[in-house]
C-alpha cells in the first residue's frame, strides 16, 4: 500500500503559467481533499470530495479548479498562477464513515509562484 | 462555526521534561478531534483521535490528549519529552456535518532543548 501519493513534489512557476497537481489514493477511500499550508496559518481546505462524481468547495477556492477523475485520483489545476498561491499542497483521503474518520495526508507538493 | 485555537506558536522543553501542547475548539456539536505532527518537509501523522469513546486517549510516540467538554479542550501531553520530538503539531477538528473535512489550528512548534 502507498497510501496517499502526490506529484510532482516540487514545482516553479511563472505568474500566469497553469499546472495541475495529481493525487492518487490506494486505500479505497470514498473522501478526498486538497488542503493548503501557509507559514502561521496552519491548513486550509481548497476543495473536497466526498465521493466520486462529486466535488466541492472549501475555504479558500478562488484560482483553483479540481477533478475527480475516479475513486482513486484527485487532482488540483491552477489555471494561472500567482505569487499568492505559492505554498505548500497537500492531499488526504477519508477512511470513511466509522468510528475512525482519520484523514491520510499524503507527502505534499512544494509550489512556488514567482 | 468552527475553529481551533492553538496557545503558543512555538514551545521549547528541556529534553525529558513535561510537553503540554494546547488546544481549544468551538464547534456547535461535539467534534471529533485530532492531533497530527509535522516532521520537516514531511507530510502530516496521525498521533491521535477522539471520536466519542474515552476522553483520554493515547496515541503513538507516547503522547496522550484529554478531551474535556466544560473546557472545550484537547490539550496533548507527554511525560518526557525527548529529541525526536521536535516537529510542528496541528491540532484539528471534525465538525461531523457534511464532508468531514478538518479545520485546523495554526499549529506549535515544539523545541526539545538537551
Amino acid at each position: 500500500n502507498a497510501g496517499v501519493t502526490q506529484t510532482p513534489k516540487f514545482q516553479v512557476l511563472k505568474t500566469g503559467q497553469s499546472m495541475t497537481l495529481q493525487c492518487a489514493q490506494d486505500m479505497n477511500h470514498n473522501s478526498m481533499y486538497w488542503y493548503r499550508q501557509d507559514p502561521g496559518m496552519g491548513l486550509r481546505l481548497i476543495y473536497y470530495s466526498a465521493s466520486e462524481g462529486t466535488t466541492d468547495k472549501g475555504e479558500v477556492p478562488n484560482g483553483y479548479n479540481v477533478s475527480r477523475l475516479n475513486k482513486r485520483e484527485f487532482s488540483l489545476r491552477l489555471e494561472s498562477a500567482a505569487p499568492s498561491q505559492t505554498s505548500v499542497y497537500f492531499c488526504a483521503s477519508l477512511r470513511g464513515s466509522d468510528s475512525s474518520y482519520e484523514q491520510y495526508f499524503g507527502p505534499g507538493t512544494r509550489l512556488t509562484v514567482t | 462555526a468552527q475553529s481551533v485555537t492553538q496557545l503558543g506558536s512555538h514551545v521549547s522543553v528541556s529534553e525529558g521534561a513535561l510537553v503540554l501542547l494546547r488546544c481549544n475548539y468551538s464547534s456547535s456539536v461535539p467534534p471529533y478531534l485530532f492531533w497530527y505532527v509535522q516532521y520537516p518537509n514531511q507530510g502530516l501523522q496521525l498521533l491521535l483521535k477522539y471520536t466519542s469513546a474515552a476522553t483520554l486517549v493515547k496515541g503513538i510516540n507516547g503522547f496522550e490528549a484529554e478531551f474535556k467538554k466544560s473546557e472545550t479542550s484537547f490539550h496533548l501531553t507527554k511525560p518526557s519529552a525527548h529529541m525526536s520530538d521536535a516537529a510542528e503539531y496541528f491540532c484539528a477538528v471534525n465538525p461531523r456535518t457534511g464532508a468531514n473535512n478538518l479545520f485546523f489550528g495554526t499549529g506549535t512548534r515544539l523545541t526539545v532543548i538537551p
